[in-house]
């Protein structure tokens, strides 16, 4: 079964708008942790998001913040305000933590990804 | 600091062609990646070192080799190249430890886009 679904192949989005997009995520450990990360058309991937699943509150930073709801097992990335440079290809992805003391040192397993263009 | 340097940029191999991939970061981080990113896949998991002295699989290891050379530098080898292997190949690190440890984000290369013919 897929561990982490993007289902947005694309998404539009007008300058100065907010924008959300999916991710849902599938485990069985109690402890994970979920990550965004932007692509740009150079290919190098940044870093935007994390959020711990034993964390109370919705992550943010800056224009980014995490919706999650961990009982529908969404974590869904609202970019506040789009900019021109926002276009990009957006990840999410997922670090499971197996129980009783095991570790996934830090591997992570990615979505499919969604392109993301921002119109003037 | 430099982050997370991978050569080369860009590479073209024959069918049946060996080359390594090279990776290194300056960060002192634990923990190094390869993964591969394909059209509509994401990036996918090759192999992985959790401390300097180990590696061990990921999600798609055939074909592949890892060495941790030492803490900074990890390579991954293709010993005898196939078109599937065709792909954008990153390199990442993180600050994670064994367990217990905590996990931060994991900062990337700039990629390897590699061509087999």
């Amino acid at each position: 079964a897929q561990k982490i679904t993007q289902t947005q192949p694309g998404m539009f989005v007008q300058e100065k708008e907010a924008v959300t997009l999916d991710c849902t995520y599938d485990t069985s450990d109690p402890s994970y942790g979920l990550f965004w990360y932007k692509q740009p058309s150079s290919g190098e991937m940044i870093f935007l998001i994390y959020q711990g699943s034993y964390d109370q509150q919705n992550a943010t930073e800056g224009r980014y913040s995490l919706n999650f709801q961990k009982a529908r097992k969404s974590a869904n990335l609202v970019i506040s305000a789009s900019q021109l440079g926002d276009s990009a290809m957006y990840f999410c992805a997922m670090r499971e933590d197996p129980y009783a003391g095991g570790t996934s040192y830090g591997k992570l397993t990615f979505g499919q990804g969604t392109i993301l263009t921002v119109h003037p | 600091n430099a982050g997370v340097t991978q050569t080369p940029k860009f590479q073209v191999l024959k069918t049946g062609q060996s080359m390594t991939l090279q990776c290194a970061q300056d960060m002192n981080h634990n923990s190094m990646y390869w993964y591969r990113q394909d059209p509509g896949m994401g990036l996918r998991l090759i192999y992985y070192s959790a401390s300097e002295g180990t590696t061990d699989k990921g999600e798609v290891p055939n074909g592949y080799n890892v060495s941790r050379l030492n803490k900074r530098e990890f390579s991954l080898r293709l010993e005898s190249a196939a078109p599937s292997q065709t792909s954008v190949y990153f390199c990442a690190s993180s600050e994670a430890g064994l367990a217990g440890g905590v996990y931060n984000e994991q900062f990337f290369g700039p990629g390897t886009r590699l061509t087999v013919l």
